[in-house]
């Protein structure tokens, strides 16, 4: 099955600083990249994803990217906030299949 | 429109017992999806259900076992409990193959 790996497992940045997160997979076949955030205590919520036939998505502060070459995917965000403090999780899956594969997660912490 | 809906909300077992835990799905989404969330182990794929027939499962032993209904409710059911299910059980479902959308989950504490 699939295998999704994610780096870095925790990430600290200052307010106003960029981060990013990135992540592999194994399985040639998958063409669905979303990412959740998870707020402590909450569920995780789709917070942007990607498509196989698209490199490159942004949503305001928010951008993925995807290298189908190397199987690898990236999240940006930008002008980090406070509120931004949250586990990320990167997850891939196929098309007509609902086999969704997470990565193990990464802990933004922004310092105000 | 109600979200994923999750019940019970957190539960306390013993060893040895067995436990059954009920998600409804938005009305309209025929996929249904387990996870178990640990602290160290990130999210991990139990099984997912389509239209009553589990169509994929992941690497946990016989004890986890699911199934769905007609109305797309789904409920998951571990037997012979173990310290190590303790667990945040988190089920999600979707409307197409795109696009979780997560209940709140059931915290089992197994003591």
């Amino acid at each position: 099955g699939e295998n999704v790996e994610q780096h870095p497992s925790t990430l600290s940045v200052q307010e106003g600083d960029s981060a990013v997160i990135k992540c592999t997979y194994s399985d040639s076949a998958s063409n669905y990249f979303p990412w959740y955030k998870q707020e402590l205590g909450k569920r995780p919520q789709l917070i942007i994803d990607i498509r196989s036939n698209v490199g490159e998505k942004k949503d305001q502060r928010i951008a993925v990217t995807l290298n189908k070459t190397a199987k690898h995917f990236s999240l940006h965000i930008t002008e980090t906030q406070p509120e931004d403090s949250a586990v990320y999780f990167c997850a891939a899956s196929k098309r007509n299949n609902n086999d969704m594969r997470f990565g193990a997660g990464t802990r933004l912490t922004v310092k105000p | 429109k109600a979200g994923v809906t999750q019940t019970p909300r957190y539960l306390i077992k013993t060893r040895g017992q067995q436990v059954t835990l009920s998600c409804s799905p938005i009305s309209g989404h025929r996929s249904v999806s387990w996870y178990q969330q640990t602290p160290g182990q990130g999210l991990q794929f139990l099984f997912e259900y389509f239209s009553e027939t589990q169509r994929n499962k992941g690497n946990f032993p016989g004890r986890f076992s699911g199934r769905q209904f007609s109305n797309s409710r789904s409920e998951m059911n571990v037997s012979t409990l173990e310290l190590g299910d303790s667990a945040l059980y988190l089920c999600a479902s979707s409307s197409t193959n795109y696009g979780y959308t997560f209940g709140s989950g059931t915290r089992l504490t197994v003591v």
